[in-house]
């Protein structure tokens, strides 16, 4: 099944603590994406990435990084959280270019994150 | 500056009743537009997307939009509303071809009285 897979879906840590939301695809997509959900915001985008090695910062990058390495791998690492870095957090990935459903971002199901 | 703007946070309709939800876009390129609906707890689901041709699209569930560049604007229809499109609902915009880097509105929460 075609898919975007994260872990964790929930966490709860503390300020901080180092952690890393994994996000993996089956689709061999080029392009992904991590989203953050908040309230009234609707989503922001934090990171992008074209293709392996290729990342580069969206609306609100602050506080995160991300690393490209493999095509079907985009994890989202906090450094050193802070509570307004609570959110629920959404990896996405599409194809790039001419290939049939360009744009068309899949969503993995979300990551519900707590920073105390 | 770029942005979607959905000025409904809440809509509250009956069973059976018609529905919009409105979406304004403000974009300097030919705009990809695009609606999905996220049920709760779960990711986002593609509706429909429209970047060329008839103004009028078609989606799953029963959805249709209309893009009408006069206004900017790309709203959300159905024509009869089930308890189950009870939701949150995404407009988005972004440039063809370049991957899913799209722009969100705000999103409308939509309830549904039986």
């Amino acid at each position: 099944e075609a898919q975007v897979t994260q872990n964790p879906r929930y966490l709860i840590t503390v300020t901080g603590k180092k952690l890393t939301v994994t996000c993996s695809q089956n689709m061999n997509h080029e392009y992904m994406s991590w989203y953050r959900q908040d309230p009234g915001l609707g989503l922001r985008q934090i990171y992008y990435s074209m293709n392996v090695e290729v990342t580069d910062k969206g609306d609100v990058p602050e506080g995160y990084k991300v690393s490209r390495k493999e095509k079907r791998n985009f994890p989202l690492i906090l450094e050193s959280p802070s509570p307004n870095q609570t959110s629920l957090y959404f990896c996405a990935s599409s194809f790039v270019g001419q290939a049939s459903g360009a744009n068309v971002l899949t969503f993995g199901a979300g990551s519900r994150l707590t920073v105390l | 500056a770029q942005s979607v703007t959905q000025p409904d946070i809440h809509i509250t309709v009956s069973e059976g009743a018609s529905l919009e939800l409105r979406c304004n876009y403000s974009y300097g390129a030919t705009p990809y537009l695009f609606w999905y609906v996220q049920s709760p707890g779960q990711g986002l689901q593609l509706l429909l997307k429209y970047f060329s041709g008839d103004t009028l699209v078609q989606g799953i569930k029963g959805f249709e939009a209309e893009f009408k560049r006069s206004q900017s604007s790309f709203n959300l229809r159905k024509p009869s509303v089930h308890w189950s499109d009870a939701a949150e609902y995404f407009c988005a915009v972004g440039p063809y071809n370049q991957g899913g880097k799209l722009i969100f509105g705000q999103g409308t929460e939509l309830s549904v009285k039986p």
